[in-house]
């Protein structure tokens, strides 16, 4: 009954692969984000996605391509893996009103190692 | 855009004394500001938030307060345990419908029994 969940939990792939990693959120949110934590702790919003529609998109390296297939999925494909992209990814969710932000809530992580 | 500083960096205590967590923003239109909780391995955890219309915000033995003129929040933890040492961040929120919530560096408070 995990409210945010992720798959993988690890992940650990050879440099220049492509993969993925799946968020799901069961809180009834209508925006959900990417965020990366790197080695030392510092977390860094990547995407929002609202009501399936990209509100934010940091300047990333457009290896990184958030898809949302509807609001409660926010996935994060990641093309041509480098050793710099290693982090925690947490996907995040909360409520968008427009005029007030609720809380986000995280989910568990996916540890990414390139090798 | 938005930066916010945390301090200290480390901060260690003994079981049973308060422990402070500072932070500071740069967006006078920031209006909502969290604090979250890392244990180790483990999911940041949000523990409080307040919003830019209070002052001060309590919960058990955890409080938040709020001076928008100074732009600073901080985190207090009365009575800490050995279960409160995680990283705490605190952040905030751009200002704007669509802002982005900005964290700080955390801090890694260690309570000891």
């Amino acid at each position: 009954d995990t409210a945010v969940s992720q798959t993988p939990k690890y992940l650990v792939t050879q440099m220049g692969n492509d993969k993925s990693i799946k968020c799901e959120q069961n809180l009834g949110h209508d925006t959900m984000y990417w965020y990366k934590q790197d080695s030392k702790k510092f977390l860094k919003i990547m995407f929002s996605y609202n009501n399936k529609e990209l509100i934010i998109n940091e300047t990333v390296p457009n290896r990184f391509s958030p898809k949302s297939p509807d609001k409660a999925h926010l996935n994060l494909h990641i093309n041509s893996l480098e050793l710099g992209d290693s982090a925690v990814y947490f996907c995040a969710s909360s409520l968008f009103s427009g005029t007030a932000t609720l809380a986000q809530y995280f989910g568990p992580g996916t540890r990414l190692l390139v090798l | 855009g938005e930066n916010v500083e945390q301090h200290p960096s480390t901060l260690s205590v003994q079981e049973g004394d308060s422990a402070v967590i500072k932070c500071t923003y740069s967006d006078s239109a920031s209006n909502y500001f969290p604090w979250y909780k890392q244990e180790l391995g483990k999911r940041p955890q949000l523990i409080i938030d307040i919003r830019s219309n209070v002052g001060e915000k309590k919960d058990q033995r955890i409080a938040v307060t709020l001076n928008k003129t100074a732009k600073h929040f901080s985190l207090h933890i009365t009575e800490t345990q050995p279960e409160d040492s995680a990283v705490y961040f605190c952040a905030a929120k751009e200002g704007g419908s669509q802002g982005n919530l900005i964290f700080g560096k955390g801090t890694k408070l260690s309570v000891k029994p």
